[in-house]
Parts: C-alpha cells; structure tokens; sequence
C-alpha cells in the first residue's frame, strides 16, 4: 500500500512566523509531488509541485524535495492569516501509477494574528 | 472561463436510492477523477479515466460506478450499494502530457448527505 503521512497538526504559528509543513511517502519509485491548500468546505487548490531534489521557491513558499530520504516540505515565510487552511501532500505513484495521485490526510495550518 | 464544474453543490439521497454527480471540464484534460473525503482525512480515489471510453477503479470504487462518452464529462453515480455514502465528492481532471507532471485541478465539490 502505498502511503504519504503528514506531520500529524494542527499547526499554529504566529502571523509573520514560518510555517513548516513535512510530508513522507512510501513509495521510491514516485517522482512529482504536490502541495495543496484546502479552505474549509471548499476544494484544493495547487500551491506548487516539485520534481527534482532540493528547493524550489514561488513567493512566499518554498518547497522542498529529499528522495533519498523520502520527505517532502512545504515552508510558508511570512504566515499570514489568510494562509489559514488545511495543506494536503499528494504524490504519484511513478511510471506504475501514472496519473495517480496518493493524498496525505492533510495538516491544518492558523496563523494567528 | 476555462475550468471545472460540478452540479449539484448539495445532494441529498434517500435510502435505497441512485444519485447522480455531474463533472464537466473545458480544459481540454485527457483524465478525470472522482474522489471522496470524509471529515478529516485525506482524499481517496474512487474512480478515474484517461481516455474516452475507458475508466478505472481507484482505491475504494466499491458501490460507485461511472461512465465517460465525452472528453469533457465524467459522471459518478453512487448507487445504493454504497452504505455510507455522505462526504464530500471531489472531480479532478489533468493533462497527461508528461511534461505537466499529472498536475490535477479540483472542481468545487459536491457534499452528498443521507436523509
């Protein structure tokens, strides 16, 4: 069974605060990662994927990817209230399970003001 | 606007009864999906489809079914044999191009409860 745990939450930072957000997956052979941004009774939305090991950077969120130890971060500079949500890891399953995609159960995140 | 829709935003089921989820997509995606979260928890996948006419069983497909004659529509009928159908149904669709990376977009959801 192919597994993504997330840090178990919720999580709460202070506003301007940075948030981390970690994520393991089971399966080696995945190779693209995704963090999601979930508000409460509404979809997810796609913050960033990654692909290759190391960082990658948009704005206030850095994602970062080590395949060799099977971990996945998001960190969020600069928490803001508004970043208050639920973040979801997601990853595929490789060239055995292409298009699919393994959700964690997801870490909720508040900024407090 | 270039996007997903889904219909209803509620659905309420009787027992016994088959209910329909309407999942529509002008993205021009290859693959759809259906998901269900329960309160809490992480997505699963109950179905998905990377071509017309052809569908697959996810992790928990067991009293749903579906169909996909047109690229932009993947219906999810949760039929009465799925006892505890309340939750929060999420359709999804990508671009299977590789080079994309199987990015999913999410549509608004549909929260099906049981009177």
């Amino acid at each position: 069974q192919k597994e993504v745990e997330q840090n178990s939450g919720p999580l709460s930072v202070p506003e301007g605060a940075i948030a981390s957000l970690n994520c393991t997956y089971s399966d080696r052979g995945s190779q693209s990662f995704f963090w999601y941004r979930q508000y409460s009774g509404k979809s997810p939305e796609l913050i960033m994927f990654i692909y290759s090991n190391g960082d990658k950077e948009d704005g206030r969120f850095t994602a970062q990817l080590n395949k060799a130890s099977q971990y996945v971060s998001l960190l969020i500079r600069d928490s803001q209230p508004s970043d208050s949500a639920t973040y979801l890891c997601a990853s595929d399953g490789g060239g055995t399970s292409y298009g699919k995609l393994t959700f964690g159960q997801g870490t909720i995140l508040t900024v407090h003001p | 606007d270039g996007g997903i829709t889904q219909s209803p935003k509620y659905l309420f089921r009787k027992e016994g009864q088959n209910v329909t989820l309407s999942c529509e997509q002008n993205l021009n995606h290859d693959a759809m999906y259906w998901y269900r979260q329960d309160p809490g928890q992480g997505l699963r996948l109950i179905y998905y489809s990377q071509i017309v006419n052809d569908f697959q069983k996810g992790d928990i497909a067991e009293g749903y079914s579906v169909s996909r004659e047109k690229k932009e529509s993947f219906p999810l009928t949760v039929t009465s044999a799925q006892k505890n159908p309340t939750a929060f149904y999420l359709c999804a669709s990508s671009n299977t191009d590789r080079g994309y990376k199987e990015t999913q977009y999410f549509g608004p959801g549909t929260r099906l409860l049981v009177l």
